[in-house]
């Protein structure tokens, strides 16, 4: 059973990076998409982007100036930057494994995921 | 247009019959996914593919996709259904996935 662990930090000032790593175990890195999505305390799901195992990534038109997604198969591990952080995007960050039919993609494992604050 | 659109919120009472709906304009030309997100807990994939079901998920929970609503069918509602329901499609042009709003589904 593919399981999917977040880490980072909880806390992050204004204005600064945040980067999140997301380790994958019980199942291979290789050959499948990996992405990110957020949710802000009370409120719905936003997809953040996602990236292909080659390093291949695409991401949320609305958040793409400001993320950057990488992947190191020899770690199983994949991660997400994001810069110029505001209050607006302190959230509960999620990694996720992508699934496809007919090149249309959902997410088949979450990890549990991860609180992250913006304040300073 | 990139919305889905949900009820915020559905009640039903154990044993009955929940819908779920998920609309967009031509929304049966995708292919619709369920997520269910009980409180404090990551989102589960129930239904994918419009109406197959991952392992583990039970036969109470089925999907349907029709004109510019799709509909996530819980039959026979246990109080364990409690929990808020995403739907999610893949736009194509941009690749990107998209949710929608989440529905509360209260037992009652």
């Amino acid at each position: 059973q593919v399981h999917l662990q977040e880490s980072g930090p909880g806390l992050v000032k204004p204005s600064e990076t945040l980067s999140l790593t997301c380790t994958v175990s019980g199942g291979p890195i290789n050959n499948y998409y990996w992405g990110w999505v957020r949710q802000p305390a009370g409120k719905g799901l936003e997809w953040i982007g996602r990236i292909y195992s080659s390093g291949r990534s695409n991401y949320n038109p609305s958040l793409k100036s400001r993320v950057t997604m990488s992947v190191d198969m020899s770690k199983k591990q994949f991660s997400l930057k994001l810069s110029s952080l505001t209050a607006a995007d302190s959230a509960k960050y999620f990694c996720a494994r992508l699934l496809t039919y007919l090149d249309e993609y959902y997410l088949d494992h979450w990890g549990q995921g991860t609180l992250v604050s913006v304040s300073s | 247009s990139d919305i889905l659109t949900q009820p915020p919120s559905v009640s039903v009472a154990p044993g009955q019959t929940a819908r779920i709906t998920c609309a967009k304009n031509n929304i049966e030309s995708k292919t619709v996914h369920w997520y269910q997100q009980r409180p404090g807990q990551a989102p589960v994939l129930v239904v994918y593919d419009v109406f197959a079901r991952p392992s583990g998920i039970p036969e109470r929970f089925s999907g349907s996709n029709s004109g510019n609503t799709a509909t996530l069918t819980i039959s026979g509602v246990e109080a364990g259904d409690e929990a808020d329901y995403y739907c999610q499609v893949w736009e194509t042009n941009s690749d990107h996935a998209i949710f929608g709003g989440g529905t509360k589904l209260t037992v009652l």
